[in-house]
């Protein structure tokens, strides 16, 4: 049973867009939450993150919505660019150990 | 930032062989080290957890005496691939968290083991 899905195995965005990536959880018990990029041949790097007391965190172009009671959360990116381009990994954490999703590769067209 | 090294960053051997991973924590003490396998399109999957001084921990259905995990000092964990074969081949990364346990992880760049 996975526990932290993303739906969407890619997304195609025009530059200047906004880009939109999903993720849902079933385990209740995780608290925070994290979006991770990854280029290929690198490990992920940390993007952006929440807690599960907050329904909102931003930085900068990065902007992470959690919905607890629809166990869902997206990460917002405007504008969109072509450096964006990557897969996004959602986890989601409990006690320090922390379930991922199976990544959603984002195009940015210029 | 903090920095997590990982080498070798490829590996190809023949069946029955075993492979030492190696990774390092460069600017930060890690009491806790994390290892994932990942296939081909697919999400990272924990495969155990590495203490500082201690016994990993290891999730339901990774073979302990298969994946050979040491964490011997606050900077290095390493994980052992003994006797591997052509289904161990997979892309394996390592973590490390350098502060509390809500510290988002940093992630080495992985190995990809191709067993022959």
């Amino acid at each position: 049973d996975q526990q932290v899905k993303q739906n969407s195995p890619s997304l195609s965005v025009q530059e200047g867009r906004i880009s939109i990536l999903n993720c849902d959880y079933t385990n209740s018990m995780f608290d925070y939450f994290l979006w991770y990029k990854k280029y290929p041949a690198e490990g992920p790097t940390f993007l952006i993150s929440i807690s599960s007391i907050k329904d909102k965190n931003e930085d900068g172009r990065f902007t992470v919505f959690l919905n607890k009671s629809a166990k869902h959360l997206s990460l917002h990116i405007v504008p969109s660019q072509p450096g964006d381009s990557a897969v996004y990994f959602c986890a989601a954490s409990n006690a320090g150990k922390s379930t991922f999703g199976d990544g959603t590769t984002l195009t940015v067209k210029p | 930032g903090a920095v997590v090294s990982q080498h070798p960053s490829w590996v190809i051997c023949k069946s029955g062989t075993s492979v030492k991973i190696e990774c390092r924590s460069l600017d930060f003490q890690a009491t806790t080290m994390f290892w994932y396998r990942q296939f081909p399109k697919q999400s990272l999957m924990l495969m155990a957890t590495s203490n500082e001084g201690s016994k990993a921990t290891y999730e339901q259905g990774v073979e302990k005496d298969k994946f050979l995990i040491n964490h011997a000092s606050l900077t290095l964990s390493t994980l052992t691939v003994t006797s591997a074969h052509p289904e161990d081949s997979s892309f394996y990364i390592c973590s490390a968290n350098a502060g509390h346990s809500n510290q988002p992880q940093h992630f080495g760049d992985g190995t990809r083991l191709s067993i022959l």
